[in-house]
């Protein structure tokens, strides 16, 4: 079975420009969850959806948003990029919900901003 | 606010030694306390898991001790080898999502 995967591996981006990352979940997988990974601040969590719908939000401002198809592919944008945003943003799927399952991580997509 | 505590930061080890991390938590809704590890340029993966029912959980050299008195789980790697110098997470969630993980471990495990 094919791993989670995220599309561009890396990205350069320049101050207040925005950016939109994609990930592709392992397949069965209906729920993605995205994380931000910085030297600083470590792993955070940014948001999860389920069935097209966010179910959680983690505490980042409304630069950040993200959607989930139909396919359970997800995407996740960042507008009015900051210096800060640059990072490693891990995208990881798991099975359905209620039950909690493992989350399997992508490889990321390195943003650098500029 | 960091809510699970993550130690050491780094720790190096020598071939053949245990390597113990230590992780504490202070929201006892979490349920669920997997560990990561990484290497650099790949995302986070899996190593091993525990709920709060059981107080140690063993998978090969990995075995995960849980306190849920003292809020606290570690990691411990018997016979650590070279492979297994990478980054290693602890993370604690509310029924499985939302995961909350520690700064991170940086283990060398030398010749």
């Amino acid at each position: 079975k094919a791993g989670v995967t995220q599309t561009p591996r890396y990205l350069i981006k320049t101050r207040g420009q925005q950016v939109t990352l994609s990930c592709s979940p392992i397949s069965g997988h209906r729920s993605v969850s995205w994380y931000q990974q910085t030297p600083g601040q470590g792993l955070q969590f940014l948001f999860e959806y389920f069935s097209e719908t966010q179910r959680n939000k983690g505490n980042f401002p409304g630069r950040f948003s993200g959607r989930q198809f139909s396919n359970s592919r997800s995407e996740m944008n960042v507008s009015t990029l900051e210096l800060g945003d640059s990072a490693l943003y891990l995208c990881a799927s798991s099975l359905a919900p209620p039950s909690p399952s493992t989350q399997y991580f992508g490889p990321g997509t390195r943003l650098l901003v500029l | 606010q960091q809510q699970v505590k993550q130690s050491p930061q780094s720790l190096i080890v020598q071939k053949g030694g245990i390597s113990i991390i230590n992780c504490a938590y202070e929201n006892t809704a979490f349920d669920y306390f997997p560990w990561y590890q990484q290497f650099p340029g790949k995302g986070p993966a899996l190593l091993i898991a525990i709920r709060p029912d059981v107080s140690e959980k063993k998978e090969g050299r990995f075995t995960i001790s849980f306190n849920k008195s003292a809020k606290q789980f570690s990691l411990h790697i018997m016979d650590s080898q070279p492979g297994d110098s990478a980054t290693y997470f602890c993370a604690a969630s509310d029924s499985g999502y939302a995961l909350n993980f520690g700064k991170g471990t940086s283990l060398l495990v030398t010749p």
